[in-house]
């Protein structure tokens, strides 16, 4: 049974459309996050919620919005992909806001043609 | 600023050998210290962490080593396989975690055979 599962795991669109990536945990977890890899292997967290509430917006352009149906799903949608939004994008879930202790999903890859 | 700063960036070891991947912090807020182990295709996964109340924590073949005054730790990979070949991320966030985890930027580490 897969904890953190993405959907879909390769997406390749051309500028200018939306998209949406989706999110589940199986895990009871409370708190969940997104996270973008930069093509160095960078991570750096855009957002996390906790009991479907805003935790962490980091400085992340509009277009890209969260949206936390159940504390076991954070989805995100982008709109009006640009080139720079290439990436690979993970989902996260853990028990609380501050144990450090994440569970990631395998990743979106996202190419924006 | 909130920051964590690897080294080396890459790193190729010898199967048997000890490789060591070094990181250091600003912020005395941080108060857990995560490694993450990263295979290509997948999610990061946490390997092993430390709180700055010990100096050394051991599982395993894995062994961080933590220096409070220095704001230093370590991860040391004894008997290193083939198979320890990976991106090693480490991590560190503050009491509450209101920020999140933040990221060292990887060690790309190969064991050769």
């Amino acid at each position: 049974d897969t904890a953190v599962s993405q959907t879909p795991k390769y997406l390749v669109t051309q500028m200018g459309n939306d998209k949406s990536i989706k999110c589940e945990q199986n895990l009871g977890h409370d708190t969940m996050y997104w996270y973008k890899q930069d093509s160095k292997k960078f991570l750096k967290i855009m957002f996390s919620y906790n009991n479907k509430e805003l935790i962490i917006n980091e400085t992340v352009p509009n277009r890209f919005s969260p949206k936390s149906p159940d504390k076991a799903h954070l989805n995100l949608h982008i709109n009006s992909l640009e080139l720079g939004d290439s990436a690979v994008y993970f989902c996260a879930s853990s028990l609380g806001t501050g144990t450090g202790e994440l569970f990631f999903g395998e990743g979106s890859r996202l190419t924006v043609l | 600023q909130q920051q964590v700063k690897q080294s080396p960036q890459s790193l190729i070891v010898q199967k048997g050998g000890i490789p060591i991947i070094n990181c250091a912090y600003e912020n005395t807020a941080f108060d857990y210290f995560p490694w993450y182990q990263q295979f290509p295709g997948k999610g990061p996964a946490l390997l092993i962490a430390i709180r700055p109340d010990v100096s050394e924590k051991k599982e395993g073949r894995f062994t961080i080593s933590f220096n409070k005054s220095a704001k230093q730790f370590s991860l040391h990979i004894m008997d290193s396989q083939p198979g320890d070949s990976a991106t090693y991320f480490c991590a560190a966030i503050a009491g509450g975690g209101a920020d999140g985890l933040t990221f060292g930027k990887g060690t790309h580490l190969i064991i050769q055979p």
